[in-house]
């Protein structure tokens, strides 16, 4: 079935970088797009960036946009999240979520989530 | 990029029908059926529930149910369970070719 695990997340302190990584399986991960979402502590949902299948196309919720990259290994079946500059308000868990369809248009498979603090 | 609107909270008894608003613009929910909605368990990821705006996903109870007028999006939980009871969000996919979610709603089992 699918499955998208998620590694990474910590505790960084602000303006410092990190990257989340979210390994895919049960699908063939190189024909369909690829999100993050996240969600502050108590707070609702957010999306915050796309990739399409073959990684030509990106894009990013105006926040995080200049500070953010998704990027993806179609070989590897991997997707990745590298986070520089961060601040105090990207605090939150963070989600790798597959596309419901090979298009971006919906999220339909969702990761375990990933704990990023972002704290002095 | 905007958040859907979502009314904070919805209620009802076992057994009842309750019904969840979801208000966009022509931007996103107006134009587009690429409407979802997500069931969240405190503490868990999100499950979709609602995909295409009215498609349910295998596995998924068809007391649950989506429809689209305009710009708003409207998911309805028929015969109200105590598993029911978790947080709701609407998407929507947008002119801008980017993806929006709602503030979410609590809904309380009576």
């Amino acid at each position: 079935q699918v499955q998208v695990v998620q590694s990474g997340g910590g505790v960084v302190q602000p303006g410092r970088s990190l990257r989340l990584s979210c390994e895919a399986s049960g699908f063939t991960f190189r024909s369909y797009g690829m999100h993050w979402v996240r969600q502050a502590p108590g707070k609702g949902l957010e999306w915050v960036a796309l990739i399409s299948h073959d990684g030509n196309t990106e894009n990013y919720v105006d926040s995080v946009k200049g500070r953010f990259t998704i990027s993806r290994d179609n070989s590897g079946n991997t997707l990745y999240l590298q986070m520089n500059s961060l601040r105090p308000e990207d605090t939150a868990v963070y989600y790798c979520a597959r596309s419901l369809h090979p298009y971006f248009d919906q999220v339909g498979y969702w990761g375990q989530g990933a704990l990023v603090t972002v704290s002095s | 990029q905007s958040a859907l609107t979502q009314p904070a909270s919805v209620s009802g008894s076992p057994g009842q029908s309750i019904t969840i608003s979801c208000t966009g613009t022509s931007s996103d929910l107006g134009t587009y059926t690429y409407v979802s909605w997500y069931q969240q368990h405190p503490g868990k990821a999100p499950k979709l529930m609602i995909h295409d705006v009215s498609q349910r996903p295998s596995g998924v109870s068809d007391r649950f149910s989506g429809s689209k007028s305009g710009n708003t999006a409207s998911l309805t939980i028929s015969g109200l369970q105590a598993e029911d009871e978790a947080d709701y969000y609407c998407s929507s996919y947008t002119r801008t070719d980017t993806l929006v979610f709602g503030g979410g709603t609590k809904v309380t089992v009576l």
